[in-house]
C-alpha cells in the first residue's frame, strides 16, 4: 500500500523566502507529525496533529514556522522569511491514532536548503 | 525528561561479525523505545520497538535488542552483519503524558559494514 510522501523532495530557496512543505499520510492515520533533522543529528519533533487540530506544537522553532491540516488528512508546513538555519530535511510521519505504543511511518522527508 | 544516548557516532564491522549498537535512556516513568534504521535517501524505517512486554524484542531484518532496566540500556545487536545493514541507525524513546505523543530521537550511528 502507499506509504506517507512528501513534496517537494528536494527545495532550494532564497534566505527570506516563504516556502510550504506538503505531506500526504498514510489513508486513514488520523495522527500527523513533523520532525526537522540537521545534518549528522537525529530528526527533532516539530508539531503533531490529531485529526484536524494542532495536539502538540511545542517543538516549532518559532513564529517563523506555521503548519496546518485543514481536512484531517494532507499537512503543509509553511516557512516563512526563510534563515540559512533552517535548512534541513523535513521529515512526515503518520500513525493510526496518536498515544505511546503507535507506530509513527515516516515519509522520505524534504531536504529544504536556503541559500 | 526523557532522553536516549547513542554511545558511537561510527561503528564498523566486518560482514558476517557480531553487530552491537549502544543506547542508553532515561526516563522518569517505564519507558517505549524504538530502534529506527535510515538508509540513504529514506525516510525512517521501524526496526523494532519495547512497549514492556517482553525485554528482548525481535525486530525486522534479523536485528534484536534487549531492554535492561538495572543498565538504562537498550542495546541493538544482529549476530552476522551483512552489507545491505549499512546505514544509520537511531535509538529513540516516546514521551509520556501530554508528550505521549512525540519521539525523541538519539543522535544516531552510522554502521559500515567491510568486505
Amino acid at each position: 500500500g502507499a506509504g506517507v510522501s512528501q513534496t517537494p523532495s528536494n527545495k532550494v530557496t532564497e534566505k527570506g523566502k516563504y516556502v510550504e512543505l506538503r505531506c500526504d499520510p498514510i489513508s486513514g492515520h488520523t495522527a500527523l507529525y513533523w520532525y526537522r533533522q540537521s545534518l549528522g543529528q537525529g530528526p527533532e519533533f516539530l508539531i503533531y496533529f490529531q485529526g484536524t487540530g494542532a495536539a502538540d506544537d511545542s517543538g516549532l522553532p518559532n513564529d517563523r514556522f506555521f503548519a496546518v491540516r485543514p481536512e484531517g488528512s494532507v499537512s503543509t508546513l509553511k516557512i516563512q522569511r526563510t534563515e540559512r538555519g533552517d535548512s534541513a530535511v523535513y521529515l512526515c510521519a503518520s500513525s493510526w491514532t496518536s498515544g505511546q505504543q503507535e507506530t509513527q511511518y515516516f515519509g522520505p522527508g524534504t531536504r529544504l536548503l536556503v541559500l | 525528561a526523557q532522553s536516549v544516548t547513542q554511545l558511537g557516532s561510527h561503528v564498523s564491522v566486518s560482514e558476517g561479525a557480531l553487530v552491537l549498537l549502544r543506547c542508553n535512556y532515561s526516563s522518569s516513568v517505564p519507558p517505549y523505545l524504538f530502534w529506527y534504521v535510515q538508509y540513504p535517501n529514506q525516510g525512517l524505517q521501524l526496526l523494532l520497538k519495547y512497549t514492556s512486554a517482553a525485554t528482548l524484542v525481535k525486530g525486522i531484518n534479523g536485528f534484536e535488542a534487549e531492554f535492561k532496566k538495572s543498565e538504562t540500556s537498550f542495546h541493538l545487536t544482529k549476530p552476522s552483519a551483512h552489507m545491505s545493514d549499512a546505514a544509520e541507525y537511531f535509538c529513540a524513546v516516546v514521551g509520556f503524558g501530554s508528550s505521549a505523543s512525540k519521539i525523541i530521537f538519539g543522535s544516531g550511528t552510522r554502521l559500515s559494514i567491510r568486505p
